[in-house]
């Protein structure tokens, strides 16, 4: 069975903190995504990557970046965690052969900054 | 550029009752939509896939929908739904080869 798994399913963080997220699927997808999901914006992309160490900026990469030093594993970083980053996040992964490119999801963290 | 839009946020519902939730796409080229679903505390999941041929498609738990390309909408119906179909719905635009747009969502709330 396809699996997309999140290190966290919930995270409470002060402002200023370094945070990781991290993401492992199990699928040998190539692609794979971080997503932030907020109520009635439905999910905005913030970075993605199509390869080991290959990485591209999505819709929204400000304050965030990313690490895929293996195929499987993809994280996602805030620098410097700041209260209007409390959100919910969601990795996903895919494989490039089409044509439906659907994308599998893993159950998201909730992050909290306080 | 490519675009979704969920015309409703929130649709609440009676149980038993039919239910349509609404998509509309803009696109510039070849179409192929998706809806995925958001049970509470869940990633998403995928309902069902427009790829091509019939405008109807049949997805999981009784869910339809219908790709209208003159009216670039591709509706969610259920004829009868239950407590369980509580969730979020997102309706997605593949394109780029490997991207997904989505829309908005729509919270389903099914009342007994």
């Amino acid at each position: 069975d396809v699996k997309v798994t999140q290190s966290s399913r919930y995270l409470v963080k002060r402002t200023g903190e370094k945070v990781f997220l991290e993401c492992v699927q199990d699928m040998d997808h190539e692609n794979m995504f971080w997503y932030r999901q907020d109520p009635g914006l439905g999910l905005r992309l913030i970075y993605f990557s199509y390869d080991v160490k290959m990485k591209e900026k999505g819709d929204i990469p400000e304050g965030y970046s990313v690490s895929r030093e293996k195929k499987e594993r993809f994280s996602l970083i805030l620098e410097s965690a700041s209260t209007n980053q409390t959100s919910m996040y969601l990795c996903a992964s895919s494989s490039p052969q089409g044509p439906t490119y659907e994308q599998y999801f893993g159950p998201g963290t909730r992050l909290t900054v306080t | 550029a490519q675009s979704v839009t969920q015309l409703d946020s929130q649709v609440p519902v009676f149980e038993e009752a039919p239910v349509e939730l609404r998509c509309n796409y803009s696109s510039s080229v070849s179409v192929y939509l998706f809806w995925y679903v958001q049970y509470p505390n869940q990633g998403l999941q995928l309902l069902l896939k427009y790829l091509s041929g019939s405008t109807l498609v049949k997805g999981i738990n009784g869910f339809e929908a219908e790709f209208n390309k003159s009216q670039t909408s591709f509706h969610l119906r259920k004829p009868s739904v239950h407590i369980s179909d509580t969730a979020e719905y997102f309706c997605a635009l593949p394109h780029a080869g490997n991207m997904l747009t989505f829309g908005g969502g729509t919270r389903l709330m099914v009342k007994p």
